[in-house]
């Protein structure tokens, strides 16, 4: 119930190409979904998120998808660039509440070529 | 600008030592967390707190334990040190309330020999 399924663990995409990473919940009570991005050496850094209450939000060629019904969300790269390439997680905001306590995906790698 | 800062980039010991990581922000922030990552897991959430002296078991503090005297300081503690800990740890800190960004340090490459 408290485990978010991420897919795939690693991803290929040419210069110009859509990337796609999808995520997984069980627990309903989960209302905000977090995605971070991560470049080697660093620590993960806060790309982009949603609540459950619209099913898309876009900043820039970033974009999540949220399907409820589903329980479901996934980003979407548009025109992927090479600098692109990183770690990609997903989250999902647990029961701590004001805590702040997220709960991760696995992770995908993304390597986007040129 | 936000900073999240971990004593150490890389750290090596032997099975047995007591290990420290100590991580330090300079926000403000009331939360809180460690994390390990490892290939293939993610990030697993060891320890977290909400405030100076409270402190909440994560999903996998098994071997480890933790200390906030201040509210900038967060330290991991590995009692005694074994080889399946070997690791990178991320420190992370959020202000309190749903849905605050989590900002996070560099991480600490610990290897146990």
């Amino acid at each position: 119930q408290q485990q978010v399924k991420q897919s795939p663990q690693s991803l290929i995409v040419q210069k110009g190409g859509i990337s796609i990473i999808n995520c997984a919940y069980e627990n309903t009570a989960f209302d905000y979904f977090p995605w971070y991005q991560q470049f080697p050496g660093k620590g993960p850094a806060l790309l982009i998120a949603i609540r459950p209450d619209v099913s898309e939000k876009k900043e820039g060629r970033f974009t999540i998808s949220f399907n409820k019904s589903a329980k479901q969300f996934s980003l979407h790269i548009m025109d992927s660039q090479p600098g692109d390439s990183a770690t990609y997680f997903c989250a999902a905001m647990g029961d701590g509440g004001a805590t702040n306590k997220l709960i991760f995906g696995t992770g995908t790698l993304l390597a986007v070529q040129p | 600008d936000v900073k999240v800062t971990q004593s150490s980039r890389y750290l090596v010991k032997r099975t047995g030592e007591k290990v420290f990581l100590e991580c330090v922000q300079d926000m403000d922030h009331e939360n809180m967390f460690w994390y390990r990552q490892d290939p293939g897991l993610g990030l697993r959430l060891i320890y977290f707190s909400y405030d100076v002296k409270m402190k909440e078991k994560g999903d996998i503090p098994e071997g480890y334990s933790v200390s906030r005297e201040k509210k900038e300081r967060f330290s991991l503690i590995l009692e005694s040190a074994s080889t399946n800990q070997t690791s990178m740890y991320l420190c992370a800190s959020s202000l309190w309330g749903n849905g605050n960004e989590q900002f996070f340090g560099p991480g600490t490459r610990l290897t146990v020999l």
